[in-house]
């Protein structure tokens, strides 16, 4: 089936401008997780959001950064005024969160590759 | 909080060589282990993951790995490389909650370049 998808692949901006990056989950996951890979800090979880609940934030870097997930689907990442710090590949995950003591592999979308400015 | 240290930034083999990449976890409790790969230019593959039972788990590609509580390790294998396993491996261990799900974040090694010589 359809594996986790994201657009665009490539992002150019210009320091300052905000950018919305998207991503498409598997369907019927529960589960969707943004990472950010960088050279210099590897890869860092951002933000996780499951089913209803309220998101962990715990990894927003910043508050330029949000994101949102509409009807338990699909999810924006938004960084507003961005830096050249911004500057990495942005990775999206889904999962399909079953009951206790059952696994909850993250399948990854191919990134967004951010460059700014 | 959770830690994972891959030790090798780097590692070379021949074609047909053995692999053994190296990966040492810091958790409290039980840890979710993965490990995924990475080609140039492409999203994260998951290879294999350990989750409770058998600590030998065996995964795609011929790899497997090993989990060692006494030495917080889950190191990957595989007997016989070949040309295509050149990429970067991540190890990474998962965070549980009390139910004992695994849930939220996955924090990640620096990863592992791997090269193939012909």
């Amino acid at each position: 089936g359809a594996g986790v998808s994201q657009s665009p692949s490539n992002k150019v901006t210009e320091k300052g401008k905000d950018v919305e990056l998207r991503c498409d989950p598997i369907s019927g996951h529960t589960a969707l997780y943004w990472y950010r890979q960088s050279l210099g800090q590897g890869l860092e979880f951002l933000i996780y959001f499951q089913g209803n609940s309220a998101p962990d934030k715990s990894g927003l870097p910043s508050d330029r950064f949000s994101a949102e997930r509409t009807g338990g689907s699909v999810s924006t990442l938004t960084i507003q005024r961005t830096q050249q710090e911004d500057s990495a590949v942005y990775l999206c995950a889904s999962s399909l969160v079953r009951l206790a003591g059952e696994t909850d592999t993250q399948y990854f979308g191919p990134g967004t590759r951010l460059t700014v400015l | 909080a959770q830690s994972v240290t891959q030790p090798d930034i780097h590692i070379t083999v021949s074609e047909g060589a053995s692999l053994e990449l190296r990966c040492n976890y810091s958790y409290g409790a039980t840890p979710y282990l993965f490990w995924y790969v990475q080609s140039p230019g492409q999203g994260l593959q998951l290879l294999l993951k350990y989750f409770s039972g058998d600590t030998l788990v065996q995964g795609i590609k011929g790899f497997e790995a090993e989990f060692k509580r006494s030495q917080s390790s889950f190191n990957l294998r595989k007997p016989s490389v070949h040309w295509s396993d050149a990429a970067e491996y991540f190890c990474a261990v998962g965070t549980t909650n009390a139910g004992g799900t695994s849930y939220g974040k996955l924090t990640f090694g620096q990863g592992t370049i791997l090269t193939v010589h012909p």
